[in-house]
């Protein structure tokens, strides 16, 4: 088991620019959540999917922000245009649907910088 | 909505010394309740959940933590702590609708010195 799997593990991006970072979940878990954390606000939960169907975007800050889960392998967060109060470490968790509530997996993060 | 708190930003813990880490949820109904720890430049890593039943919850690593409802409660603990429980310790607090599973709501961590 790879666990969850995120990519790049760091971002250096001029203000403007567009950003995109992936998420691949543990095989058969189906429920995958996108998480912000920063020194001021802690860890934020930015916005989840079921079964590749996004639930819950009500944490996602802006409408530069957007998330996509095309297959069940696979999910990316892009920001378009980043801004340097974007600069944080997100992180991509997943879970069996229904079992999300025994815990999440964690990636090891992207951490972004935006200059 | 829930909310969870953590009191201490840090603390600092001689090794070999015990260890109680404190967290307070707020949440209307029965909550599931999760202790994660996190280690620099890491992803976050379950230690333990509680969901019903026994109040005492066992981990990894030799932690337990306590779900005390009338003080809205979910302490964690370690009798002797090592210098490698070193790390970022996060309380959360978890709902399930029915519909499908929500995602948890976090405090903003503790951050554990282990002193030699």
């Amino acid at each position: 088991d790879a666990g969850v799997i995120q990519s790049p593990r760091h971002e250096v991006t001029e203000m403007g620019q567009e950003v995109t970072l992936r998420c691949k979940p543990i095989s058969g878990h189906n429920s995958l959540f996108w998480y912000r954390q920063t020194m001021m606000r802690g860890l934020e939960l930015l916005i989840y999917f079921n079964n590749n169907v996004p639930i819950d975007d009500s944490g996602m800050p802006e409408d530069r922000f957007s998330a996509k889960m095309p297959n069940a392998s696979f999910s990316t967060l892009k920001i378009q245009p980043s801004e340097p109060r974007d600069s944080a470490v997100y992180f991509c968790a997943s879970s069996p649907v229904g079992r999300t509530l025994y815990g999440y997996t964690f990636g090891s993060g992207t951490r972004l910088t935006v200059v | 909505a829930q909310s969870v708190t953590q009191p201490d930003i840090h603390i600092t813990v001689s090794e070999g010394a015990s260890l109680e880490l404190r967290c307070n949820y707020s949440y209307g109904a029965t909550p599931y309740l999760f202790w994660y720890v996190q280690s620099p430049g890491q992803g976050l890593q379950l230690l333990l959940k509680y969901f019903s039943g026994d109040t005492l919850v066992q981990g990894i690593k030799g932690f337990e933590a306590e779900f005390k409802r009338s003080q809205s409660s979910f302490n964690l603990r370690k009798p002797s702590v090592h210098w490698s429980d070193a790390a970022e310790y996060f309380c959360a607090v978890g709902a399930y609708s029915g519909g499908g599973a929500d995602g948890l709501t976090f405090g903003k961590g503790t951050h554990l010195i282990i002193q030699p």
